[in-house]
């Protein structure tokens, strides 16, 4: 069974920091997302990742992906109020065949920066 | 842009109703998803489909059923309502298959309330 955990779950974090959100996950696989949600909306993806070493930005975000150590991360740099959301990863475990399985998802960061 | 359309905003329903929910996505796409969002438990997948009349289970089928009649709509069906029951329901819809299969694209949310 994949298994997509996501630390730390809350964080409260002052303008102008810097932070990382960690992504760990248990099975092989080479496609990792990142998707914003804020409060009572949906699901607005970030980033792609497909491949080992895959680095992207978007502003204050950057996320990689390293599939040897089965691990991404989403970094924050120098954080302001309007990125104060939840943050999910999730995997796309792939199956020999083809097919889609569907995305295995961590419980989400709740990331608060406050002013 | 890709859109995926749920048909309700917000619902409430009796216990022991026959719920249905509907989606659809107007892009062609092959793969469509019903997740279930809970707080503190993340996005959980409950069913998806890969081809028109095709289904597969997700992780927690229990209590669901589908229906995909037509490539762009994927309705979820609850037989008999129920309490636990009651979370935001989540459509998503991809296109691809295997390596080549990323990118999906959520629905709005249905929020249901089970009395």
């Amino acid at each position: 069974e994949l298994k997509v955990e996501q630390n730390p779950l809350f964080l409260s974090m002052q303008e102008g920091k810097n932070y990382t959100i960690y992504c760990n996950y248990s099975t092989t696989s080479d496609r990792l997302y990142w998707y914003r949600q804020d409060p009572g909306k949906s699901l607005e993806s970030l980033f792609v990742l497909l491949s080992n070493g895959a680095v992207k930005q978007e502003g204050r975000l950057m996320a990689s992906l390293d599939t040897k150590a089965r691990l991404s991360t989403l970094h924050i740099t120098a954080a302001v109020h309007d990125l104060s959301a939840t943050y999910f990863c999730a995997v796309d475990p792939f199956r020999s065949g083809g097919g889609a399985d569907g995305l295995t998802f961590g419980k989400g960061t709740h990331l608060i920066i406050q002013p | 842009d890709v859109k995926v359309t749920q048909s309700s905003r917000y619902l409430v329903k009796r216990t022991g109703e026959k719920v249905f929910l509907e989606c659809v996505q107007d892009m062609d796409h092959e793969n469509m998803f019903w997740y279930r969002q809970d707080p503190g438990l993340g996005l959980r997948l409950i069913y998806f489909s890969y081809d028109v009349k095709m289904k597969e289970k997700g992780d927690i089928p229990e209590g669901y059923s589908v229906s995909r009649e037509k490539k762009e709509r994927f309705s979820l069906i609850l037989e008999s309502a129920s309490t636990n029951q009651t979370s935001m329901y989540l459509c998503a819809s991809s296109t691809g298959t295997g390596t080549t299969n990323y990118g999906y694209t959520f629905g709005s949310g249905t929020r249901l309330t089970v009395v």
